[in-house]
C-alpha cells in the first residue's frame, strides 16, 4: 500500500514569496499519475496539477509540479492572497491516495 | 455547464443506511470515471470508491468495504453511493468527483455531509 507524505504541516510565508511543498510517495508512482489539489475552506478541492508537472484548465503559469518515481513538488511563485490554503497531493489511477495535506498561511 | 450536484446526506444512527445521488450536467458521463470522496470535520481528504463508466469495474477503500456500494445510471446522468452499517466516523462531507482519463479528479461537487450520531 503506497502511503504519500506531504511536508512540512504548516507553510508559513508572506504575499509575493515562494512556496515550495514536498510529497513523497512510500513506492513509486506508477506513470507519474501525480496529482495536486488545493482546497479553501468551505470549498471543495480544486485541481491544480496532473500528471505530475502538467497544468489543468485555467491554473496560472506561476503554479508548477515537478518531481517522478517517489519525489514530488509543488511550486508556487510569487503567492497571491488566493493562494493561501490547503494543498493536497494524489496518486491516482489504481490505487487512489492522498496525502495528508500542506496548509498554505499567511505569516 | 460541466457541474455535479451531490445529494442525500444528514443525520442517521449508527448502524442505519443512508444513500448519496451526484447528479451530471454538462458533459458525457457515460464516458467518465467516477468517484467519491469524503473529509471528516477538520481532517484531509479520503478517496472511497470509483466505478467504470460503463459500470463494470468498482473499487472501494478498506475502510468501506463491504458496507458501501457504489453504482450510477448513465441513462440519467446519477452516480449514487449505498452506505450501510454506517459508524460515527463514517460521518464526513462527500464529495463526488469526475475522473476524465488519467487526467486527476477535474471537476468536484460542493459535497454533501453525512452526520452518523445516536
Amino acid at each position: 500500500e503506497i502511503v504519500l507524505t506531504q511536508s512540512p504541516d504548516t507553510l508559513s510565508l508572506s504575499p509575493g514569496e515562494r512556496a515550495t511543498l514536498s510529497c513523497r510517495a512510500s513506492q513509486s508512482v506508477s506513470g507519474n499519475y501525480l496529482a495536486w489539489y488545493k482546497q479553501k475552506p468551505g470549498q471543495a478541492p480544486r485541481l491544480l496539477i496532473y500528471r505530475a508537472s502538467s497544468r489543468a484548465t485555467g491554473i496560472p503559469d506561476r503554479v508548477s509540479g515537478s518531481g517522478s518515481g517517489t519525489d514530488f513538488t509543488l511550486t508556487i511563485n510569487r503567492l497571491e492572497p488566493e493562494d493561501f490554503a490547503v494543498y493536497y497531493c494524489q496518486q491516482y489511477g489504481s490505487p487512489w491516495r492522498f496525502g495528508q495535506g500542506t496548509k498554505v498561511e499567511i505569516k | 455547464q460541466v457541474q455535479l450536484v451531490e445529494s442525500g446526506g444528514g443525520v442517521v444512527q449508527p448502524g442505519r443506511s443512508l444513500r448519496l445521488s451526484c447528479a451530471a450536467y454538462g458533459f458525457t458521463f457515460r464516458s467518465s470515471l467516477m468517484h467519491w470522496v469524503r473529509q471528516a470535520p477538520g481532517k484531509g481528504l479520503e478517496w472511497i470508491t470509483v466505478i467504470s463508466g460503463d459500470g463494470n469495474s468498482i473499487h472501494y477503500a478498506d475502510s468501506v468495504k463491504g458496507r458501501f456500494t457504489i453504482s450510477r445510471d448513465n441513462s440519467r446522468n446519477i452516480l449514487n453511493l449505498q452506505m450501510n452499517s454506517l459508524r460515527a466516523e463514517d460521518t464526513a462531507l462527500y464529495f463526488c468527483a469526475r475522473d476524465p482519463n488519467l487526467e486527476g479528479f477535474d471537476v468536484w461537487g460542493r459535497g454533501t455531509m453525512v452526520t452518523v450520531s445516536s
